[in-house]
């Protein structure tokens, strides 16, 4: 069983929707969580970044995450063709350490 | 200008053969890495420098062996080439080795047949 689990997808979702996606994972160390957008044949951006428990809004986007449950979510309003990618959510336990990731989860936003 | 670049592009090559990869930044981070991503998406990191420092040294085959010769580059060489290498390696940076934000490259596919 890997460390970190995400839904590879793909979600297809039309235009102006929200997008949920979840990431759930088994190291009760991780304190670092992040999300990536990742586009076809580019590499990862980073969108997001949460510290612990809580939730984060920049934007249209929301991170939240419940260490209690082990959870992680984004959340996209308004959803937009360009929002279509792979979303990898990621997480360490120490500032130093190594990022895991999730498989990602490929997102198609239709007009 | 591109932050992140990495040589070449695509890699197409034969079993046994030996090929390098190459990266550079020009962010003047103090911190690399390499990553796999399998067919799959799944990416898995291999190998984090800091300062030209080796760091993280994943269980990755010791055909694998990166080098870096200065802060701004990181080079990925490969001996003996095998079918499961194929796959996109990415390389990335972050400004050091406690940066939450990592900057990717574009990646490399790498073939092997």
């Amino acid at each position: 069983q890997k460390e970190v689990e995400q839904d590879p997808g793909p979600l297809s979702v039309p235009e102006g929707a929200i997008v949920s996606l979840n990431c759930t994972y088994s190291n009760s160390a991780f304190q670092y969580f992040m999300w990536y957008r990742q586009y076809s044949r580019k590499g990862p951006e980073l969108l997001m970044y949460t510290y612990s428990s809580g939730n984060k809004e920049d934007g249209r986007f929301t991170a939240q995450v419940d260490k209690s449950s082990k959870y992680i979510s984004l959340f996209i309003r308004d959803s937009q063709p360009s929002d279509s990618a792979t979303y990898l959510c990621a997480m360490k336990g120490d500032s130093w350490g190594k990022l895991q990731f999730g498989a990602g989860t490929q997102v198609v936003v239709t007009p | 200008d591109t932050a992140v670049s990495q040589t070449p592009k695509y890699l197409v090559t034969q079993m046994g053969n030996d090929k390098s990869i190459k990266c550079e930044q020009n962010l003047g981070h103090d911190t690399m890495y390499w990553y796999k991503q399998d067919s799959k998406k799944f990416l898995k990191i291999m190998f984090s420098y800091n300062n030209k420092e080796l760091i993280i040294n994943e269980t990755v085959p010791n055909r694998f062996s990166p080098k870096s010769p200065d802060k701004a580059h990181l080079n990925l060489h490969i001996n003996s080439l095998e079918l499961g290498d194929s796959a996109v390696y990415f390389c990335a940076s972050s400004q050091d080795r406690h940066s939450n934000e990592q900057f990717f490259g574009p990646g490399t596919r790498l073939t092997v047949l």
